[in-house]
């Protein structure tokens, strides 16, 4: 079956740096996908992981490791914007590469 | 300009109501989704359409149907909405050319059905 896990809820500080994990059972992998999404708002793109490692952007590195299912969201340096939902997405390349989404991790920063 | 955009924005209706959703887009994507979220439940995909004229369900298109008459324009209609249908409806393309395939979301429709 298809089931991507990842915490309902996480806080930090501002300042502060938080991991978000994802962990994922899919009948194909072709990609894994990172959005941001503020409360009422559009899911924004962050990152895209399709090969093993780390990839860097800013303040935002996502990792992925294909044989462990896994996958994960750096956030250094937070900031009070960075309060937001943020979705782990599989494209299924068994499954007519349809994105697969998480209920999401609802991230709170506090001052 | 916005990228992708959704018509309306908010709207409340009445259980049995006929109502249609609409999607535009600016961005030249083959594809095009139509999602819904729920608190708790995360993103669903209702219908998706990789082009004109092409229709596939997904998790959960019972008590939808779309519309894909143009390359920009993708419609979901509820032919007779019920209760459980409030939610937040987003519609979204992608470029399967770029390899990556990220999908751009629109601003959502914030749906009341009462």
């Amino acid at each position: 079956g298809q089931n991507i896990d990842q915490p309902t809820e996480m806080t930090a500080t501002e300042g502060a740096i938080v991991q978000i994990n994802c962990t994922y059972q899919t009948s194909g992998f072709n990609g894994l996908f990172w959005y941001q999404q503020h409360a009422g708002e559009a899911p924004t793109f962050l990152s895209y992981n399709v090969l093993d490692g780390l990839e860097e952007k800013g303040r935002f590195s996502s990792f992925l490791s294909r044989s462990k299912g896994y996958s994960y969201l750096l956030l250094k340096e937070l900031q009070m914007k960075d309060s937001a939902s943020y979705l782990c997405a599989v494209r299924d390349d068994e499954n007519t590469d349809k994105l697969i989404f998480g209920t999401g991790t609802r991230l709170q920063v506090f001052p | 300009d916005a990228d992708v955009t959704q018509t309306p924005r908010n709207r409340i209706t009445k259980t049995g109501k006929r109502i249609m959703l609409e999607c535009s887009q600016t961005k030249g994507h083959d594809r095009m989704y139509w999602y819904r979220q729920d608190p708790g439940l995360g993103l669903q995909l209702i219908y998706y359409s990789f082009d004109v004229k092409d229709i596939n369900k997904g998790e959960i298109s019972d008590g939808y149907s779309v519309s894909r008459q143009a390359q920009a324009k993708f419609s979901l209609s509820l032919e007779s909405a019920i209760p459980n249908q409030t939610a937040l409806y987003f519609c979204a393309t992608s470029d399967f050319s770029s390899g990556k395939e990220t999908q751009y979301f629109g601003p959502g429709t914030r749906l009341l059905v009462l």
